[in-house]
């Protein structure tokens, strides 16, 4: 079954304890984003990456970072978070031209920092 | 500078009454323009794209949407609202590889 996959799906943590929300899909797309969905706010881009080792700053970067090793994952690192990192979290793939594909999203991470 | 405006945060009808629910866009280019519906704890599902073909653009559930140039706008209808389409629905642009988004609109069907 064709899937973008999220791990956790709920995490609570505290102030600065480094944590990894992991990303993986299995229909060989090249281009993977993450995003935060707040109330009010709808979907705001965190960081996408093209293919392999090709990453860039979507709207909202601060406090994150991305690495991209493999194709299938797209890992999103949040170094020292801090509560107004609190939110819930999708991670996306589509082929390479996504402006004539389609965002595949998984079922999100919603995460809260205390 | 792109940007995404959905007009309504929430729209409430009644079962069998017409859908619609509006956005408007800012781009600097011809922009790909999306739909997307989102259930309660799942994520974004597609429901149809305008990528420069035709302007009325058909979707999956009887949705359709229409890209007017002149009023940069790209809203969404369905002639019959049914009780499953209560869901949260975003606009969506891409240009330059990236994605921006509406603040959504929450469809409530009222039996």
């Amino acid at each position: 079954e064709a899937q973008v996959t999220q791990n956790p799906r709920y995490l609570i943590t505290v102030t600065g304890k480094k944590l990894t929300v992991t990303c993986s899909q299995n229909m060989n797309h090249e281009y993977m984003s993450w995003y935060r969905q707040d109330p009010g706010l709808g979907l705001r881009q965190i960081y996408y990456s093209m293919n392999v080792e090709v990453t860039d700053k979507g709207d909202v970067p601060e406090g994150y970072k991305v690495s991209r090793k493999e194709k299938r994952n797209f890992p999103l690192i949040l170094e020292s978070p801090s509560p107004n990192q609190t939110s819930l979290y999708f991670c996306a793939s589509s082929f390479v031209v996504p402006n004539t594909g389609e965002l595949f999203f998984g079922e999100g991470s919603r995460l809260t920092v205390l | 500078a792109q940007s995404v405006t959905q007009l309504d945060s929430h729209v409430s009808v009644s079962e069998g009454t017409p859908v619609l629910l509006r956005c408007n866009y800012s781009s600097s280019y011809s922009p790909s323009l999306f739909w997307y519906v989102q259930h309660p704890n799942k994520g974004l599902q597609l429901l149809l794209k305008y990528t420069s073909a035709a302007t009325l653009v058909k979707g999956i559930n009887g949705f359709e949407a229409e890209f007017k140039k002149s009023e940069t706008s790209f809203h969404l209808t369905k002639p019959s609202a049914h009780m499953s389409d209560a869901a949260e629905y975003f606009c969506a642009v891409y240009n330059f590889n990236k994605f921006y988004f509406g603040s959504g609109t929450k469809l409530n069907v009222k039996p």
